[in-house]
């Protein structure tokens, strides 16, 4: 089974341009989280979504958006970047929304670099 | 809330030598404590896992670690290293509650294998 995939896996943008990440979970996985991972730092949460609802939420502006579509694939957008946006963005996918145990698996993640 | 810390930023051993890399946790709640590996330009390989029951927990490549509820610890142990063990290494813990998947990581060790 393929594990979770993101794309693109690197991608430059300039201050003020919007961005649009994209990540397919693990196949039967209905949960995808994002995480943000800043050079040198652990990755931060940023969003879960179980089911194409949002379930939980980072301390991250409102620049930050997502969604989830029918197949549980997922899209992360950030709007008006800004140079402290450059960072290594992290997609997990797990089975349930519910906290039973499962760790997420992890997909190789996006580097974004704002210019 | 929930949070890690990873105690040492960096951690430099021998090939051959015990590796030692400490982990403590503060929750409110019964943790659920994960081992994450990160190698260059990868995303999170999970290593192992302590959900509940048995409080020494195996995971993969040798590495264990021992859940202590009374020091609020999660050590990550490898009895030798080995050259391909020189990575970034990050503990986490789970959110226990509807949100899911939100794990709050701490800042990461990296680990420096010398020959």
């Amino acid at each position: 089974d393929a594990g979770v995939t993101q794309s693109p896996t690197h991608l430059i943008k300039t201050r003020g341009q919007q961005v649009t990440l994209r990540c397919s979970p693990i196949s039967g996985h209905k949960s995808v989280s994002w995480y943000q991972q800043v050079l040198g730092q652990g990755p931060q949460f940023i969003f879960q979504y179980y089911e194409k609802e949002e379930r939980g939420r980072g301390n991250f502006p409102d620049r930050f958006s997502a969604r989830q579509f029918p197949n549980y694939s997922s899209e992360l957008n950030v709007n008006a970047l800004l140079l402290g946006d450059s960072a290594l963005y992290l997609c997990a996918s797990s089975l349930e929304g519910v906290a039973k145990g499962g760790p997420p698996g992890f997909g190789q993640g996006t580097r974004l670099t704002v210019v | 809330a929930q949070s890690v810390t990873q105690l040492g930023s960096h951690v430099s051993v021998s090939e051959g030598a015990l590796v030692l890399l400490r982990c403590n946790y503060s929750s409110s709640v019964p943790p659920y404590l994960f081992w994450y590996v990160q190698y260059p330009n990868q995303g999170l390989q999970l290593l192992l896992k302590y959900t509940t029951g048995a409080t020494l927990v195996k995971g993969i490549n040798g590495f264990e670690a021992e859940f202590k509820k009374s020091e609020t610890s999660f050590h990550l142990t490898k009895p030798s290293a080995h050259m391909s063990d020189a990575a970034e290494y990050f503990c986490a813990v789970r959110r226990f509650n509807n949100a899911g998947n939100m794990l709050t990581f701490g800042g990461g060790t990296r680990l420096m294998v010398k020959p």
